[in-house]
């Protein structure tokens, strides 16, 4: 079963204007990463927050996490049309060895 | 340095037929997980293989099985196909926890079944 939602389940955008998708998850957690997927394509891994931490950035990428409401984050600035795919965050729970539980994704659309 | 690698990438089955999907990991990987990500959704684990055991499961029936081998490569299987069973499968790598571990996943592209 997924762990959570994902909010909103698609977005679309103009290029230029920054992207932000949310993530709300169930149980507690080690930590969360935000992962992207071309169409029908493997994920790529974009970014790791642990659950010490409240926010993270990767260059374009900003994360943030909040565990006391059990949620996250991804802002993605300037975005780019290369930007399209679909993000999903994924959870790894506190005790269990790297099985990521992953959210229903949000698919994100950059206009050019 | 290759990365996650995994056959076929598409094939076409019949329901009540078997199936064998292969991953080779990550160069200096030693964990193999697979995922089953059906059309519209998030990947969904399936099991978790190290040192040649399966080491967790996921929700999934008897029907899925697999099997690590000593150089690390994996094999899932699913016999008595379904039309439910159709999907992407991925398989991820990743090194043991530790200092060199940053607790994130390696994708493979996929292998994407179609059960008629």
């Amino acid at each position: 079963s997924q762990q959570g939602e994902e909010d909103p389940q698609a977005l679309s955008i103009q290029e230029g204007e920054n992207a932000t998708m949310n993530c709300s998850y169930k149980t507690s957690i080690n930590n969360l990463q935000w992962y992207r997927q071309n169409s029908g394509r493997g994920l790529v891994h974009l970014i790791l927050i642990r659950s010490n931490e409240r926010e993270k950035h990767s260059g374009r990428l900003r994360v943030t996490l909040d565990t006391s409401k059990k949620s996250s984050s991804l802002l993605i600035t300037a975005s780019r049309a290369a930007d399209t795919a679909s993000y999903f965050c994924a959870t790894v729970a506190s005790g269990s060895a790297r099985q990521l539980t992953f959210g229903s994704g949000t698919q994100l659309t950059v206009l050019p | 340095d290759a990365g996650v690698t995994q056959s076929p990438t598409h094939l076409i089955k019949t329901r009540g037929q078997q199936v064998t999907l292969r991953c080779s990991p990550k160069s200096g990987h030693d964990t193999v997980s697979w995922y089953q990500q059906a059309l519209g959704q998030g990947p969904q684990f399936i099991f978790q293989y190290y040192e040649e055991e399966e080491r967790q499961r996921g929700n999934f029936p008897d029907r899925f099985s697999g099997h690590q081998f000593p150089n690390y490569s994996s094999e899932l299987n699913v016999n008595a196909l379904l039309l439910g069973d159709s999907a992407l499968y991925l398989c991820a790598s990743s090194p043991l926890p530790g200092l060199a571990s940053t607790g994130e996943l390696f994708f493979g592209e996929g292998s994407r079944l179609t059960v008629l």
